[in-house]
């Protein structure tokens, strides 16, 4: 298994682009995190889903952040119009049910100038 | 938010010797999780602890609950330059959500 995939690894936009980012949980995890970093902040969790299906979307700052998951195999977290204080790094991680931690993916790191 | 508060935020020992970092949080759980992060990569589950357990075994790490004080601890034993990393606690609170909430870590420097 390859693990959790995201892309891209790096990015960096000006400030008021569209930013997407793309991740591929491991296969048969029923559930899948977007979190963020920050060294002043630490972990943040944005939003989870369970079955495709937002559960938690709490974390999520502003509008300007959404997040989808089309298919089990799939999701993708959009900034727009991104500004430079959402510069950190952007974790996806999945996992199945609540017995076994979840698998993190490499994150990716975002600046916006 | 932050739930968990690791301590202490930084440890610097001496290959071999082993490392505690202990744990706090506020509210009931049903587990508390225990990752590592290596500098500029992403977070590996290291240990999982359930609410009614006290104690867990991996490897050369163990881990332990007490519900009462709400707080664990994580000891590496004859620790190695390769476990020099960022450890974070994070805990499942009661109850249906899965959401996890972490600490800020503790930074672990294991000098050769």
């Amino acid at each position: 298994d390859a693990g959790v995939i995201q892309s891209p690894r790096h990015e960096v936009t000006e400030m008021g682009q569209e930013v997407t980012l793309r991740c591929k949980p491991i296969s048969g995890h029923d559930y899948l995190f977007w979190y963020r970093q920050t060294m002043m902040r630490g972990l943040e969790l944005l939003i989870y889903f369970n079955n495709n299906v937002p559960i938690d979307d709490s974390g999520m700052p502003e509008d300007r952040f959404s997040a989808k998951m089309p298919n089990a195999s799939f999701s993708t977290l959009k900034i727009q119009p991104s500004e430079p204080r959402d510069s950190a790094v952007y974790f996806c991680a999945s996992g199945y049910g609540t017995a076994y931690g979840y698998t993190f993916g490499s994150g990716t790191r975002l600046t916006v100038v | 938010s932050q739930q968990g508060e690791e301590d202490p935020q930084a440890l610097s020992i001496q290959e071999g010797e082993n490392a505690t970092m202990n744990c706090s949080y506020k509210t009931s759980i049903n587990n508390l999780q225990w990752y590592r992060q290596n500098s500029g990569r992403g977070l590996v589950h290291l240990i999982l602890i359930r609410s009614n357990e006290r104690e867990k075994h991996s490897g050369r790490l163990r881990v332990t609950l007490d519900t009462s004080k709400k707080s664990s601890s994580l000891l590496i034993t004859a620790s190695r330059a390769a476990d020099t990393a960022s450890y974070f606690c994070a805990t499942e609170a009661a109850g249906n959500n899965r959401k996890l909430i972490w600490g800020l870590g503790t930074s672990l420097a294991v000098n050769p």
